[in-house]
């Protein structure tokens, strides 16, 4: 099985910087995928990890460690926009490719 | 289509009914994904069809459950004798192929409400 955490709700002001922690425990890994959702709407892909290190997209850097199971969302230059929730998904060697792991979400809140 | 589009957006039955749910998937992605949503739920993974593959059902919930995807387009998932602990938003994905890192793009969803 796969369990994945992170946390449940983070605020930060605007302008500012926040990262979202990742952790999971998989019997394979083929990567990891993070997705922001606003309220009400769909899932949209931000980013994806499959070697150790720092990808980065504009003002959303991700970053993985395979031997620690561990990823993090690096948001900067936050905006109001950027109020959602942020979704981390893993896929595991042992599942077909298809099939992602899920994990409960990040509530982030920009404030003024 | 630029998108993913699924109907209806909306869906309220009675306890006991059978619901359909649709899928139209981006033109020329091989990839299909059904999840599901609950409130405050993470994605909950339901069946996965790719190309002409048997599909990976491992993540539905009980046999009253079933998806098909017809001439590697559509798809259509059917609930039967639905009840209350089906209500959930149902999302639906799809992606150019497998591997390599094709995020998923997902339709709007349907939100199933069984009263």
């Amino acid at each position: 099985g796969q369990n994945i955490d992170q946390p449940t709700e983070m605020t930060a002001t605007e302008g500012a910087i926040v990262q979202i922690n990742c952790t999971y425990q998989t019997s394979g890994f083929n990567g990891l995928f993070w997705y922001q959702q606003h309220a009400g709407e769909a899932p949209t892909f931000l980013s994806y990890n499959v070697l150790d290190g720092l990808e980065e997209k504009g003002r959303f850097s991700s970053f993985l460690s395979r031997s620690k199971g561990y990823s993090y969302l690096l948001l900067k230059e936050l905006q109001m926009k950027d109020s959602a929730s942020y979704l981390c998904a893993v896929s595991s060697s042992t599942d077909s490719w298809g099939k992602l792991q899920f994990g409960a979400g990040t509530q982030v809140v920009v404030t003024p | 289509g630029a998108g993913v589009s699924q109907s209806p957006s909306n869906k309220v039955t009675e306890k006991g009914k059978d619901v359909e749910l649709r899928c139209d998937p981006i033109s020329g992605h091989t990839a299909l994904y059904w999840y599901r949503q609950s409130l405050g739920q993470g994605l909950e993974f339901l069946i996965y069809f790719q190309g002409n593959s048997a599909p990976d059902k491992s993540g539905l919930p009980s046999d009253r459950f079933s998806a098909e995807r017809t001439g590697g387009s559509v798809s259509t998932l059917t609930i039967q004798r639905t009840q209350q602990e089906d209500s959930a938003v149902y999302l639906c994905a799809s992606s150019l192929d497998t591997g390599g890192g094709y995020g998923y793009t997902f339709g709007s969803g349907t939100r199933l409400t069984v009263v």
